[in-house]
């Protein structure tokens, strides 16, 4: 059974990049899903970050689309998020989940919070 | 871009009763429509997908219906691992997207 595992910091100051990483156990990244990305601020519901595909092929969301990049690194069965000039509006708990017909898988999330 | 609400916010029911969850997209999904439930602390967990079929797993007291723009989660009899909050999500091909409905919360009355 695939499991999912977002590892980074927990604390990042405004104006600085967040970077997540997911890494992928129990399956192999290289398969017919797309690994998403999601995060959900404190008593908040659910937001679409955006997603990849094994070959490279992204697409994000339009609202944060200037200010992210997600990558794949094959060798390791890890994606990654980079979200830039971050404000305390992405404070937030960030999930990965991999996705086909629907989000089956989702990691625990991790909590990242925007503060000086 | 699709958008997706969820009626009502908030659902006062007993153990045993049955629960109605609606989503109304903004415009036709088909039946690219997909229910989870997430409880405190907790990741969200896929219950239905493509509107009507129950993912691996999941009780038979769970169903799901709709097509189109009107969409429909029942919980025929509530079971106290039950309350927790619902959301929908569609996929959409063009542009390729998720999108989530603000989610109805099933409160113990």
């Amino acid at each position: 059974q695939v499991q999912l595992q977002e590892s980074g910091p927990g604390l990042v100051k405004p104006s600085e990049t967040l970077s997540l990483t997911c890494t992928v156990s129990g399956g192999s990244i290289i398969s017919s899903y797309y690994w998403n990305w999601i995060r959900q601020p404190p008593g908040k519901g659910l937001e679409w970050i955006g997603y990849i595909y094994h070959s490279g092929s992204t697409n994000y969301s339009p609202s944060l689309k200037s200010r992210i990049t997600i990558s794949v690194d094959t060798s390791k069965n890890q994606f990654s998020l980079r979200l830039t000039s971050v404000t305390a509006a992405d404070t937030a708990v960030y999930y990965c989940a991999r996705e086909s017909m629907a989000t089956d898988s989702w990691g625990q999330g991790t909590l990242v919070t925007v503060s000086s | 871009e699709v958008v997706l609400t969820q009626s009502p916010a908030t659902l006062s029911l007993s153990p045993g009763e049955r629960a109605t969850l609606s989503c109304r997209a903004s415009q036709s999904v088909s039946v690219y429509l997909a229910w989870y439930q997430q409880k405190p602390g907790q990741a969200p967990r896929l219950l239905i997908y493509d509107a009507s079929n129950r993912a691996t797993g999941i009780p038979a007291r769970f169903s799901g219906s709709g097509s189109g723009t009107d969409f429909t989660l029942t919980i025929s009899s509530l079971e106290p691992e039950d309350f927790a909050v619902y959301y929908c999500q569609q996929r959409s091909n063009w542009p390729p997207s998720l999108t989530f409905g603000g989610g109805t919360k099933v409160e113990i009355k």
